[in-house]
């Protein structure tokens, strides 16, 4: 199975920051790779798909990138309803495998 | 509008049995794979199993092969996952979701249940 290896783990940033979040697959995946947001007690929202493709209705602020074997999801200037955790997932191979997560938390 | 609604969740005892049901609407149901996500407390997203729109093709994680099976009633838009043989690490809350395409390989999830609780327990 393809292995994910994504970070930080968690951090700690203010309204208006830059925040960069990174996967790194085991194998390469092309750019069948999704980014989802999720806040406590909730489903996952997806985000972004085909590794920078913003799904309608999201915010322009977030971006995505990459190829490969490695993928960044970017908030540009961070806001306050964006405090959640942040997941990767590849679709290339079965089992289609997510990212351990990043919680970005309010400084 | 895609709406999906897991139920069946329950506290059952480690080797028991369970089957998870997701009732789907807003979308004809056939034409797109679905797959089962979980969420153990505190944890992180796991993806479990996923099945094509005829049901015709199956995947599942390595955790739960052997174990879980995945299937679907096209004729009455429901999505159902069997789980025998539990386990304490198959605590989770288990979520439904609706893939972009047809088929699960290369389409991503863009559709999400509320997710039912599952706990194994004695």
């Amino acid at each position: 199975a393809i292995q994910w290896t994504q970070s930080p783990s968690s951090l700690s940033a203010s309204v208006g920051d830059r925040v960069i979040v990174t996967c790194r697959a085991s194998q390469g995946i092309i750019t069948a790779v999704a980014w989802y947001q999720q806040k406590p007690g909730k489903a996952p929202k997806l985000l972004i798909y085909d590794a920078s493709t913003l799904e309608n209705g999201v915010p322009s602020r977030f971006s995505g990138s990459g190829s490969g074997t490695d993928f960044t999801l970017t908030i540009s200037s961070l806001q306050p309803e964006d405090f959640a955790t942040y997941y990767c997932q590849q679709f290339n191979n079965p089992p289609f495998t997510f990212g351990g997560g990043t919680k970005v938390e309010i400084k | 509008e895609v709406q999906l609604a897991e139920s069946g969740g329950d506290l059952v005892q480690p080797g028991g049995s369970l089957r998870l049901s997701c009732a789907a609407s807003g979308f004809t149901f056939s034409s797109h794979a679905m797959s089962w996500v979980r969420q153990a407390p505190g944890k992180g997203l796991e993806w479990v199993s996923g099945i094509s729109g005829s049901g015709g093709v199956a995947y599942y994680a390595d955790s739960v092969k052997g174990r879980f099976t995945i299937s679907r009633d096209n004729s009455k838009n429901t999505l159902f996952l069997q789980m025998n043989s539990l386990r304490a690490e198959d605590t989770a809350v288990y979520y439904c979701a609706h893939h972009s395409e047809v088929v699960p390989r290369n389409s991503y999830l863009d559709y999400w249940g509320h997710g039912t609780l599952v706990t194994v327990s004695s």
